[in-house]
């Protein structure tokens, strides 16, 4: 149990529409990553937010976009869905201090398939 | 480039064996290196890590994992293999400063009882 919640668990859209996934950071953890997982792949970082700011991105279009609020939480926002974002999204929180950052933990994860 | 290899997709070794999982990686800088088990519709639980020190990392599970900067390895470990161990393991590399972890392609490991 890693402390990092996500929501909703599973959620089916169809293509063209808008999507907002949410997660919830471990206890006094300052940094959320996020990450994409195709069937049958490992992780891509899609990015990672620092103290409410972007602090660094993959490569990803940008309809993906992200949040991170006042209380560590966070949300993924994927617009113009198309079918090759069906896929489980992870997210993952982390401390960073003194400018290093510490181990990322993740949630389970939303799996979304896109129609 | 920064990379990670995880050169074996699919892994069958019966209860009681050991294990070895290779992970070659490709990073300019200090890796931080991990390895994660991830069960069936899970997320990713961490096993290990290593960012300094002693190049032999214990972690749960009974793993352990060698960081080996000549061969840019670090293989994962088990002495003796569990039913219960049977997942996709990932292997993935890291720096102090940077945003992103780098994560192979995963290895899945199946139990023969």
């Amino acid at each position: 149990e890693t402390g990092v919640t996500q929501s909703p668990t599973h959620l089916i859209k169809t293509r063209g529409q808008q999507v907002t996934l949410r997660c919830s950071s471990q206890s006094g953890h300052n940094t959320v990553s996020w990450y994409q997982q195709a069937l049958g792949q490992g992780p891509q970082f899609i990015f990672q937010y620092y103290r409410e700011e972007e602090n660094g991105r993959g490569n990803f279009p940008p309809r993906f976009s992200g949040l991170q609020f006042p209380n560590y939480s966070s949300e993924l926002n994927v617009n113009a869905l198309e079918l090759d974002d069906s896929a489980l999204y992870l997210c993952a929180s982390s401390l960073v201090a003194s400018g290093r950052i510490e181990t990322q933990y993740f949630g389970p994860g939303t799996r979304l398939l896109v129609l | 480039a920064q990379s990670v290899t995880q050169p074996d997709i699919h892994i069958t070794v019966s209860e009681g064996a050991s294990l070895e999982l290779r992970c070659n990686y490709s990073y300019g800088a200090t890796p931080y290196l991990f390895w994660y088990v991830q069960s069936p519709g899970q997320g990713l639980q961490l096993l290990l890590k290593y960012f300094s020190g002693d190049t032999l990392v214990q972690g749960i599970k009974g793993f352990e994992a060698e960081f080996k900067r000549s061969q840019s390895s670090f293989n994962l470990r088990k002495p003796s293999v569990h039913w219960s161990d049977a997942a996709e393991y990932f292997c993935a590399v890291g720096g102090s400063s940077a945003s992103k972890i780098i994560f192979g392609s995963g290895t899945r490991l199946s139990i023969r009882p």
